[in-house]
């Protein structure tokens, strides 16, 4: 079975300060990995995915993530938090096989001026 | 269209009453996917559309749900006799490609509210 944990619902820095969202996934085969972001009342955008390639991965607005099967984890980070950053994030998983993509809680991030 | 468009963004309905939400997916989008995300939960996931194949129902939580998806194209969820928790934005996605490494292009949801 396929499933993502976010620890932290919420998460708060400062401008300037570097985001770190966390997601553990749980998976019995090697997984797909992907970070969405919401912004108020819009629907989710992709932000960055992995396929099996390079485990590190680069997406839009700075942010990258890195895969480490080793901690089963796809933690996102960005160095210099922006208040344009402050949205609803959501990890998400799914297999080379399979076409359900699960999620995780989401975790909604604030920035303070 | 320009993106994934769904209607009526927001529904304020009486238990027991049917409703019916709309998803029209981008042009020539094959995969369709309905979510519900209830607040300080995940997105669940409801059902999968693939061109003609059959649809992936599992995540469907009850017989009061079903979905259809016309010509390939739009797609129609209905709950019937709606209860309070149905409550919840259901999320429609589509994908130009079936399996892991397509995108899931989001509309911004349809606002259920069953009092």
């Amino acid at each position: 079975a396929q499933s993502v944990t976010q620890l932290g619902s919420h998460v708060s820095v400062s401008e300037g300060a570097l985001v770190l969202l966390r997601c553990n996934y749980s998976s019995s085969v090697p997984p797909y990995l992907f970070w969405y972001v919401q912004y108020p009342n819009q629907g989710l955008q992709l932000l960055l995915k992995y396929t099996s390639a390079a485990t590190l991965v680069k997406g839009i607005n700075g942010f990258e993530a890195e895969f480490k099967k080793s901690e089963t984890s796809f933690h996102l980070t960005k160095p210099s938090a922006h208040m344009s950053d402050a949205a609803e994030y959501f990890c998400a998983v799914t297999r080379n096989t399979g076409n359900q993509f699960y999620f995780g809680t989401g975790t909604s991030l604030t920035v303070i001026p | 269209g320009a993106g994934v468009s769904q209607s009526p963004s927001n529904k304020v309905t009486e238990k027991g009453k049917d409703v019916e939400l709309r998803c029209d997916p981008i042009s020539g989008h094959t995969a369709l996917y309905w979510y519900r995300q209830s607040l300080g939960q995940g997105l669940e996931f409801l059902i999968y559309f693939q061109g003609n194949s059959a649809p992936d129902k599992s995540g469907l939580p009850s017989d009061r749900f079903s979905a259809e998806r016309t010509g390939g194209s739009v797609s129609t969820l209905t709950i019937q006799r709606t209860q309070q928790e149905d409550s919840a934005v259901y999320l429609c996605a589509s994908s130009s490609r079936s399996g892991p490494t397509g995108e899931l292009f989001f509309g911004e949801g349809s606002r259920l509210t069953v009092l």
